[in-house]
């Protein structure tokens, strides 16, 4: 089973507005983290956002938060105000307790597209 | 700001050749990663290591090999290229622990293509 599921290949949103980005994900550790980040075309990984598992509020960084539904196994990643420049793949990824080396498993991203 | 630089950003080698992909960063992480990324199947790790001359394999290490003798660099080895090992190449460091929060920091990727 996959442990990093993003089910959106393409997304579509307009300026100004909100979209979010699903992220669902498989673990039997108690303990284990949540990232999101973002690829330009450009091609370099640019790390948006972290989520613990323990954390008890949905993490924020600007314009990004991450909806974050334990019992669902899901961590959102929601973007309001979109701008051009967020057209972008976007990666959620995963740190599991167990393990060492902070090893991260990566989901097959889902690439996002701003529009006028 | 960490700054995580690979020593090419486009590569073209012939089947058979060893190639070498340097990695170097500059924050003393302890951790270091390889991954590559192909369409559609996300960014998938080849190699880590978590201390100087230490490497554990990765969900794909076959073809592969690295080498880390000094902190601040992780170079990852195509013993023989494969025309299957055309790729988009990743390296990143992270701090170390278990349950760190701390994030990885990618280098800007190499695009390896054997002919």
């Amino acid at each position: 089973a996959q442990k990093i599921t993003q089910t959106q290949p393409g997304m579509f949103v307009q300026e100004k507005e909100a979209v979010t980005l699903d992220c669902t994900y498989d673990t039997s550790d108690q303990s284990y983290g949540l990232f999101w980040y973002k690829q330009p075309s450009s091609g370099e990984m640019i790390f948006l956002i972290y989520q613990g598992s323990y954390d008890e509020q949905n993490a924020t960084e600007g314009r990004y938060s991450l909806n974050f539904q334990k019992a669902r196994k899901s961590a959102n990643l929601v973007i309001s105000a979109s701008q051009l420049g967020d057209s972008a793949m976007y990666f959620c990824a995963m740190r599991e307790g167990t393990g060492g080396g902070n090893k991260l498993t990566f989901g097959t991203g889902t690439q996002l597209k701003v529009e006028l | 700001d960490v700054k995580v630089t690979q020593s090419s950003r486009y590569l073209v080698k012939r089947t058979g050749e060893k190639v070498f992909l340097e990695c170097v960063q500059d924050m003393d992480h302890e951790n270091m990663f390889w991954y590559r990324q192909d369409p559609g199947l996300g960014l998938r790790l080849i190699y880590f290591s978590y201390d100087v001359k230490m490497k554990e394999k990765g969900d794909i290490p076959e073809g592969y090999s690295v080498s880390r003798e000094k902190k601040e660099r992780f170079s990852l080895i195509l013993e023989s290229a494969s025309t299957n090992q055309t790729s988009m190449y990743l390296c990143a460091s992270s701090s170390p622990g278990h349950y760190s929060n701390q994030p990885q920091h990618f280098g800007d990727g190499t695009r390896l293509s054997i002919l």
